[in-house]
C-alpha cells in the first residue's frame, strides 16, 4: 500500500523558477527520504530528513518536515533543464525496517 | 565506499519461463536489502525485505519469491511468469540498524511476451 502521496502529480516551470514538490504520509515516521528519478533509470537519492528535524539543505535543495501535519516539501530553487524527472518521497515507520514510497511528482523544466 | 549491483539491465521473457534476478552490495555488512517494483509511470511497490540471511518478508502476495543465500546477495525468483509481471524491478539496501539512507541499483526492466 502506498504510505505517502506526492502533490502535484506534474509540474512544468520555465528554467530559472523555483520547484515545489509536496509529501504527505498516513502515519508516525523515523526518516523521510526525497528521491529523483530520470526516465527509465534508477533512484538517485537526494536528501534524507529525520522526525527531530525541520529542515535540510543540499545545493539547491530544500526539505521541511512538518510532522504535525505529516508533510513534507521539497523546493528546487533556480530549476535547470536537468531537473526534469521524476520526485518520490519515501518515509518509514517507526517499529519497521521499510521505507514505502509515495506515486510521485513528474516535474518537467522547459528551457 | 557503497556499491550496488543488479543484473541483467535488461530481460525479455516468455510467459510461463522462470525468473531469477541477482542483486548484490559490496562494501557493507549485513545490510538491510529490499525488491520493489515500478509499473510503467507509476510508484516503486515493495515487494520483499530481508534483514539477514534467510530472513525474507513478503509484502506482497504474488507470483514472485525471494531468497538472500549470501549476506550481501538477494535474488528475485519466479517458477513461472505472467504478463503482469513485467515491470522495472529496483533492489536497494540499508545499513544494518535502518537508521540511514536507502540506496538503489540501477535496475532490472523485465517484459513478459
Amino acid at each position: 500500500s502506498q504510505q505517502g502521496e506526492e502533490d502535484p502529480q506534474a509540474l512544468s516551470i520555465q528554467e530559472g523558477e523555483n520547484a515545489t514538490m509536496n509529501c504527505s504520509y498516513k502515519t508516525s515516521i523515523n526518516n523521510l527520504q526525497w528521491y529523483r528519478q530520470n526516465s527509465g533509470r534508477g533512484l538517485v537519492h537526494l536528501i534524507l530528513i529525520r522526525s527531530n528535524e525541520r529542515e535540510k539543505h543540499s545545493g539547491r535543495l530544500r526539505v521541511t518536515l512538518d510532522t504535525s501535519k505529516k508533510s513534507s516539501s521539497l523546493l528546487i530553487t533556480a530549476s535547470r533543464a536537468a531537473d526534469t524527472a521524476s520526485y518520490f518521497c519515501a518515509t518509514d515507520a517507526w517499529g519497521t525496517y521499510k521505507y514505502i514510497f509515495g506515486t510521485g511528482t513528474r516535474l518537467k523544466v522547459l528551457a | 565506499s557503497q556499491t550496488i549491483h543488479q543484473w541483467p539491465a535488461t530481460l525479455v521473457q516468455p510467459v510461463g519461463s522462470p525468473l531469477s534476478l541477482e542483486c548484490t552490495v559490496e562494501g557493507t555488512s549485513n545490510p538491510n536489502l529490499y525488491w520493489y517494483r515500478q509499473a510503467a509511470g507509476r510508484g516503486l511497490q515493495l515487494l520483499f525485505y530481508s534483514v539477514g540471511i534467510g530472513q525474507i518478508s513478503s509484502e506482497v502476495p504474488q507470483n514472485l519469491s525471494a531468497s538472500r543465500p549470501q549476506d550481501r546477495q538477494f535474488i528475485l525468483s519466479s517458477k513461472k511468469l505472467l504478463l503482469s509481471d513485467s515491470g522495472f524491478y529496483l533492489c536497494a539496501w540499508r545499513d544494518t540498524f535502518g537508521l540511514d539512507e536507502q540506496y538503489f541499483g540501477p535496475g532490472t526492466r523485465l517484459t513478459v511476451t
